[in-house]
């Protein structure tokens, strides 16, 4: 099984600066790597697909970057919509799909 | 629009069984794979089953054994079937679409139903 672990845990950020969140599997996944957004309250929503790929309708300031082990997700300029958990998943070695223990971006 | 609707939560014993229902709507139902992804309350997302558009499954290895997924795709409806249940399998229920059929990830969610499991 592929283990994906998420760094840090949880980030304060102030509204309008840049966040930057680390998410590492345990072995390569390639670029087989997804990133979803969560609210509370609601369902999580896809947000970045094969490691880079803006999925439909996700603002411009949402970029993922990496591959094999390594990978990030960068919020080029928070807004006040933006704070919430953030989880990566791995799709390249299943099953099981898994997927990491999230990232809080708090308001600072 | 794409729709995805939980149905059939709700509190049971250890040892019980529920079934869950996710009906759909807004897309060619058949031709996409569908999962069920749990949450424990105040936890992170743990993926648990898919089932392909043909009929193919696979399942985590928690609930292996005791979870069957299936789908009718004439009523565009999945289903979770899930047997002895156990305290740990408390959690929402959501179902979810997949990307294409078979890529495993997930581009839209419902909203999900409760299951809790408590005496």
């Amino acid at each position: 099984e592929i283990v994906v672990t998420q760094s840090p845990a949880a980030l304060s950020v102030s509204p309008g600066e840049r966040a930057t969140l680390s998410c590492r599997a345990s072995q390569s996944v390639s670029t087989n790597l997804a990133w979803y957004q969560q609210k509370p309250g609601q369902p999580p929503r896809l947000l970045i697909y094969g490691a880079s790929t803006r999925a439909t309708g996700i603002p411009a300031r949402f970029s993922g970057s990496g591959s094999g082990t390594e990978f990030t997700l960068t919020i080029s300029s928070l807004q006040s919509e933006d704070f919430a958990v953030y989880y990566c998943q791995q799709y390249s070695n299943w099953p099981p799909v898994t997927f990491g223990g999230g990232t809080k971006v708090e308001i600072k | 629009e794409v729709q995805l609707v939980e149905s059939g939560g709700g509190l049971v014993q250890p040892g019980g069984s529920l079934r869950l229902s996710c009906a759909a709507s807004g897309f060619t139902f058949g031709s996409y794979a569908m999962s069920w992804v749990r949450q424990a309350p105040g936890k992170g997302l743990e993926w648990i089953s898919i089932i392909s558009g043909g009929g193919s499954t696979n399942y985590a290895g928690s609930v292996k054994g005791r979870f069957t997924i299936s789908r009718d795709n004439s009523e565009n409806t999945m289903y979770l079937q899930m047997n002895n249940l156990r305290v740990e399998d408390t959690a929402v229920y959501y179902c979810a679409k997949d990307w294409a059929n078979w890529n495993a990830y997930f581009d839209f969610w419902g909203l999900g139903t409760l299951v809790t499991v408590s005496s």
